[in-house]
């Protein structure tokens, strides 16, 4: 079975700052996600990641994916308030007939002036 | 393009009664899913559809059941509902996954339905 955390589970940085949140997952796979969810929203895709080594940025946003380590990073860079929000890592299972989404709990970033 | 539709947004159910929360999409995607989202947490997936008339469960399928008559609708019904099963339930599609060879193509989701039971 595998297992998605993520850490950390709650993150309060200033402006301006950089931070990193983890994603690490216990069995192989060949997919991770990173969504972003506001308060009271659906959730939105942010970067799928495909291959070991894979990275990508958008804006103060790069996420990256280490598959022989089985971690994903998602990097902030120089934070403003807008990016304040839930962060979720999923990983792509095919332990059963088809592949699904194993989700982390998600990392709540709250961005303070 | 509308994408991925859920009604209704909120609802209020006493223990036992039943309801279905509908999902439709019309993006003409293979790929249907029904997660749900606890207080604090990640989504679980309760059922998914690979196509019409294929249905699957997934992690947390009990108390449960869906149908996929048609590509674009993906119900969800609770038959019996125990406050357990109070959560924000979100629908979600992608195209099917064996035509993506770029794997660009992340699932949609839904605005959810925030369940109660009380």
């Amino acid at each position: 079975e595998l297992k998605v955390e993520q850490n950390p589970l709650f993150l309060s940085m200033q402006e301006g700052k950089n931070y990193t949140i983890y994603c690490n997952y216990s069995t192989t796979s060949d997919r991770l996600y990173w969504y972003r969810q506001d308060p009271g929203k659906s959730l939105e895709s942010l970067f799928v990641l495909l291959s070991n080594g894979a990275v990508k940025q958008e804006g103060r946003l790069m996420a990256s994916l280490d598959t022989k380590a089985r971690l994903s990073t998602l990097h902030i860079t120089a934070a403003v308030h807008d990016l304040s929000a839930t962060y979720f890592c999923a990983v792509k299972y095919y332990g059963g007939s088809q592949g699904n989404l194993i989700f982390g709990k998600g990392t709540k970033l709250s961005v303070k002036p | 393009n509308a994408g991925v539709t859920q009604t209704p947004k909120f609802r209020i159910l006493k223990i036992g009664q039943s309801m279905t929360l509908q999902c439709t999409q019309d993006m003409n995607h293979n790929y249907m899913y029904w997660y749900r989202q606890d207080p604090g947490m990640g989504l679980k997936l309760i059922y998914y559809s690979v196509g019409a008339g294929i249905t699957d469960k997934g992690e947390v399928p009990n108390g449960y059941n869906v149908s996929r008559s048609t590509t674009e609708d993906f119900p969800l019904r609770l038959e019996l509902a125990a406050p357990s099963q109070t959560s924000v339930y979100f629908c979600a599609s992608n195209p099917d996954e064996f035509w993506d060879m770029t794997g660009n193509q992340p699932q949609h989701f839904g605005d959810g339905t925030r369940l109660s039971i009380l």
